[in-house]
């Protein structure tokens, strides 16, 4: 699976749009782009995940560059609940051990 | 609702007394894993079930047991739990089948071995 490189932490104010910004240069042309968030201590939460188009939810867009190797999640109107880690993750839809490689994500704080 | 759960959320014992973390999901997902998650190694996988009575080692098995009797539960056991296993444990599940996208986590329970 690539890797991934994020910056380990953001600030945004509440109300605000949150751009969360994802290198993954050696993206392969069949892996996918996963971004989960874990809030304090809870359970690793699926946001969304994408191949080439963009691509939005209930709960963010995703953007992915032309190239493929960069990525950004945006929370449209970020809330004090999203304060959370974000992680992004590149790896193949199709994988018999299923296993998710979280590396160490980026800390979004939502500021009042 | 869609959940999956674990037993004991928090858990504190001493080293060498056995335990067993239960971990149950009712979206009848073929796929369930256990992720244990310490501070700056981020999340590892332990075992990983594709389905009922098939299981398999992930990144750091040593030191746990798991089986998978039933589609919903998959127990992970510490035999002889030592304080290198103090950690956050995870449980996962996911549909069966190739291709996948979203994973479902429970809670965490968090482990304290004395």
């Amino acid at each position: 699976d690539a890797k991934t490189t994020q910056p380990p932490s953001m600030d945004c104010a509440e109300g605000r749009a949150a751009n969360l910004p994802c290198n993954h240069s050696t993206i392969s042309g069949n892996e996918y782009v996963y971004w989960y968030r874990q809030i304090h201590s809870q359970g690793p939460q699926y946001i969304i995940h994408g191949l080439k188009n963009n691509e939005t939810n209930e709960m963010a867009s995703l953007i992915i560059t032309e190239d493929r190797k960069s990525s950004t999640l945006i929370l449209p109107h970020a809330t004090l609940r999203d304060t959370a880690v974000y992680y992004c993750i590149v790896r193949v839809a199709s994988s018999n051990t299923g296993k998710l490689i979280f590396g160490q994500g980026t800390t979004l704080q939502v500021k009042p | 609702e869609a959940q999956v759960t674990q037993n004991p959320r928090y858990l504190i014992t001493v080293t060498g007394k056995k335990l067993t973390v239960t971990c149950s999901q009712n979206m009848n997902h073929e796929y369930m894993s256990w992720y244990r998650q310490d501070p700056g190694l981020g999340l590892r996988q332990i075992y990983y079930s594709m389905n009922v009575e098939v299981t398999d080692k992930g990144d750091v098995p040593e030191g746990y047991k798991v089986s998978r009797k039933e589609k919903r539960n998959f127990p992970l056991i510490l035999e002889s739990p030592s304080p290198n296993q103090t950690s956050l444990y995870f449980c996962a599940s996911r549909p069966g089948g190739g291709v996948f996208y979203e994973q479902y986590f429970g809670p965490g329970t968090r482990l304290t071995v004395t």
